[in-house]
């Protein structure tokens, strides 16, 4: 089976920065995905690894280690709006193959 | 330009009763998904079509749910009947042909079985 870890919850204050951690064992790699979603909405894409090292957005950055099977999520200048689920998923295979995800992070901004 | 779209955004039915899920993918995009969320879960995959043939249908429990995508565009998914377990949100999500494609996805339709 597919094994994709993350923490249930985090809480972190405003302005500050916040590390969310993704580990995954799965029978195949094809790359890395974290999608934030706020409550009753859809996920949306946030970021994509498929090499090893840091990936840099804005405020945000996504971290891949394939030898040790890690990734983290890093979130700088935490704003309230940044209250969310965060969501690790690993794409098996090439092509469209579907993602495979974690339970998600519900991520709490607190002033 | 619109994202993907499902209708109705909430759903409440009494068990055994039947259900359909309807999605509009972004146009161009040939790869349609269906995932069932349960709340405080990741998002698990029921079925994947490229343009009008299902592919990966595997996770999805055949003796009560189906799905179809006629002319590779719009796409149902249907469940009859319906059972106190499959409350759930219901997304749909789109990407293009190709490798490694961003999957975007709807806001589900939220399905509440009495």
């Amino acid at each position: 089976g597919q094994n994709i870890d993350q923490p249930t919850e985090m809480t972190a204050t405003e302005g500050a920065i916040v590390q969310i951690n993704c580990t995954y064992q799965t029978s195949g790699f094809n790359g890395l995905f974290w999608y934030q979603q706020h409550a009753g909405e859809a996920p949306t894409f946030l970021s994509y690894n498929v090499l090893d090292g840091l990936e840099e957005k804005g405020r945000f950055s996504s971290f891949l280690s394939r030898s040790k099977g890690y990734s983290y999520l890093l979130l700088k200048e935490l704003q309230m709006k940044d209250s969310a689920s965060y969501l690790c998923a690993v794409r098996l295979n090439s092509g469209n193959t579907p993602l495979v995800f974690g339970k998600g992070t519900r991520l709490s901004v607190i002033a | 330009e619109a994202g993907v779209v499902q209708s109705p955004r909430y759903k409440i039915i009494e068990k055994k009763q039947p259900v359909a899920f309807w999605c509009n993918p972004i146009s161009g995009h040939n790869t349609l998904y269906w995932y069932l969320q349960n709340l405080g879960q990741g998002p698990e995959l029921l079925i994947r079509y490229e343009n009008e043939e299902a592919v990966d249908d595997s996770q999805l429990p055949k003796d009560r749910f189906s799905a179809e995508r006629l002319k590779g565009v719009d796409s149902t998914l249907k469940i009859q009947p319906a059972e106190l377990g499959d409350s759930a949100v219901y997304l749909c999500a789109s990407s293009l042909a190709g490798l490694n494609n961003e999957q975007f996805f709807g806001p589900g339709t939220r399905l509440t079985v009495l």
